[in-house]
């Protein structure tokens, strides 16, 4: 069946290497930010989030880049695998905090 | 179950007809969303609930969208009159109170709507 994102950007990696996917938000009054990651079929997932006063947060095998005088996120993903193919969306929610918008979505391709 | 439950899974309709699509969100979580993802598009807010407060609509594309969410729960979005640029996977999303987590989103699996 058609899958989400068929015309969204595409990073294509090497299993094995480091990716890196950005995102450029708008919203200065932002100040919370999470990437979520969307398998084909599926509602996004959780990956990882950062706070405004942030500048760096790791996870397992991933880390998340906050510029704020650039407005610009990122997320790293360290020793790609075949597993972290899919659509990744950045979000960000505003102090009021009633939702969460999101940026138009990266298609991660890991070629074995 | 321990996720967020949609139903219908996929629901194809013909132009002008009404539909309902229903969320079952997490047992506790006060918060449900509704986002809309189109063919190559990101997430775009529809309408979200926070306990016994008014909903924002503020995302709801036009007056042919509506939702209830009865008994703090369960929530429906209906469609009325539904046109072809209707089709879309409509996604509904939980989360615990707020100052109970950061914000993060719990998303069911979506209910893939097509309109012919």
């Amino acid at each position: 069946g058609e899958s989400v994102g068929l015309h969204l950007p595409t990073l294509s990696v090497q299993e094995g290497d480091n990716s890196i996917i950005n995102c450029a938000y708008s919203n200065s009054a932002s100040d919370y930010f999470i990437w979520y990651k969307q398998e084909s079929g599926k509602g996004p997932q959780f990956i990882i989030d950062i706070r405004s006063n942030m500048d760096k947060r790791q996870g397992q095998r991933v880390t998340v880049l906050l510029n704020k005088t650039v407005k610009h996120l990122s997320l790293q993903i360290a020793a790609t695998q075949p597993g972290d193919s899919a659509v990744y969306f950045c979000a960000e929610k505003d102090r009021a905090g009633n939702m969460l918008t999101f940026g138009g979505g990266t298609r991660l391709m890991v070629k074995p | 179950g321990a996720g967020v439950s949609q139903s219908p899974s996929n629901k194809v309709t013909e132009k002008g007809k009404d539909v309902e699509l229903r969320c079952d969100p997490i047992s506790g979580h006060t918060a449900l969303y509704w986002y809309r993802q189109s063919l190559g598009q990101g997430l775009e807010f529809l309408i979200y609930f926070q306990g016994n407060s008014a909903p924002d609509k503020s995302g709801l594309p036009s007056d042919r969208f509506s939702a209830e969410r009865t008994g703090g729960s369960v929530s429906t979005l209906t469609i009325q009159r539904t046109q072809q640029e209707d089709s879309a996977v409509y996604l509904c999303a939980s989360s615990p109170r707020r100052g109970e987590n950061t914000g993060e989103l719990f998303f069911g699996e979506g209910s893939r709507l097509t309109v012919l």
